[in-house]
Formats: structure tokens, sequence, C-alpha cells
């Protein structure tokens, strides 16, 4: 079984950026979609995007205008940057893989604190 | 995107059925027979229990099952055990290589 982990600051401040990095281990990063998923307090799993090493990234509509998803194979690992946070993005996040683009997320990083505040 | 309307939670006793219901639309649930199940412990990484409306992976019991009709689909845990206690996902595709989850509900093993 693959392992993923999610690395990162566990708090940013409002207005400024986000960034995550996911690192896989045992497994090649080119050979599958690699997923950020979220999950504010108290609330339920938000889809945020993937990619595909050769591939654009595709987003959340809803968080499109905001969101960055890359990808370095070189290091075995792809990031996720949130820009201009608020609160509302106080969340644990959670990157994952799928098999192909319309596989299932059949494996799961054990998830990140990330608390927006001042 | 909104969240796949879901109940917020349902309950049963050790050894009952329970099933959940998870709402899309045309655009997502209706449109795609991508519709999997995600089983999530507080303070775990969710784990996947049905793929393709129906597919259980390897090593999840038969006791769970799941279908679809229309723009609603359904997941059934049989025969309830006191580990089945947790929060319950429903996730489907909805087209651009996007994916829409449900809004959870919370399964109480009474």
């Amino acid at each position: 079984q693959v392992h993923l982990q999610e690395s990162g600051p566990g708090l940013v401040k409002p207005s400024e950026t986000l960034s995550l990095t996911c690192t896989i281990s045992d497994d090649s990063i080119s050979d599958y979609f690699w997923t950020w998923i979220r999950q504010p307090p108290g609330k339920g799993l938000e889809w945020i995007g993937n990619i595909y090493y050769s591939r654009s990234a595709n987003y959340n509509p809803s968080l499109k205008s905001r969101v960055t998803i890359s990808i370095d194979t070189s290091k075995n690992q792809f990031s996720l940057k949130v820009n201009s946070v608020t609160a509302a993005d106080t969340a644990v996040y959670y990157c994952a893989r799928a098999r192909w683009w319309d596989r299932p997320f059949d494996d799961w990083g054990q998830g990140i604190l990330v608390t927006v505040s001042s | 995107q909104s969240a796949l309307p879901q109940p917020r939670s349902v309950s049963g006793s050790p050894g009952q059925s329970v099933t959940i219901s998870c709402t899309g639309t045309s655009s997502d649930v209706g449109n795609f027979n991508y519709v999997s199940w995600y089983q999530h412990h507080p303070g775990k990484a969710p784990q996947l229990i049905i793929f393709d409306v129906n597919k259980r992976p390897s090593g999840v019991p038969d006791r769970f099952s799941a279908s679809k009709s229309g723009n609603t689909a359904s997941l059934t845990i049989s025969g309830l055990q006191a580990e089945d206690e947790g929060d319950y996902y429903c996730c489907s595709y909805a087209g651009s290589y996007t994916w829409v989850f449900g809004g959870g509900t919370k399964l109480t093993v009474l």
C-alpha cells in the first residue's frame, strides 16, 4: 500500500497563502491521479482538486480562483496552494490517490490540520 | 458545487440494517456510474468501502452494499456492528474531471 504524508505549516494568517505538500512513498507519482480533499471542523469532506503528472490540474469551481495544485515528479511530491485564506479555510487537509481520472480515492494520507488565524 | 444532500444522522441496533441516501442531480449521480462511499472514523483517514455504485474493494465485508436509482445513491449496512459507528460520505463524479462529496451521515450504533 502506498504511503502518503501531508506536510506544511499548521497555522496561517488571514489573507496569506496556505501551502501544503504531499510526499508519496513506495510508488511512482507518475502512475496515478493525485487529489486534495479537506474537512472543515464539524463539517463534511470537500473535494479541492486533482492533478496528473502530464496534464493540467482540475479544481472545484467554488475554489478555482484561489487554488493551485502542482506536481514535482523528481521529488515524488505534489502540492497545494490556497491564496487569500480566511477562517473558512481552516480544515484538515488530506491528500489522496486515484488510479485514474474515473477511479475512487483508494489511498489517503492521515491529514494535516491547518488553522487560519492571526 | 454544492455538497450532495445526505441525512445528517442515522442509527440502529447491533444486527439491524440501516440505509443512507445520497441525493444528486442529473449532472452527477444521475449521469455517471462513478459513485463511491467512504467510511470515516474521526482522527483517521477516510476509507473507501464502495466504488462504481455497488462494488466493494477487497477486504470490505459484504455487509456493506450499495445501489443507485436515478439521481439517488444508497448505502446499506446490514448486521450492524459496533465498529461500523462513524461518518459515511458519498462521492460522485461531476464531469470535467471534478468530483463532489455528500454532506456526510453520522451512524450511531445503539
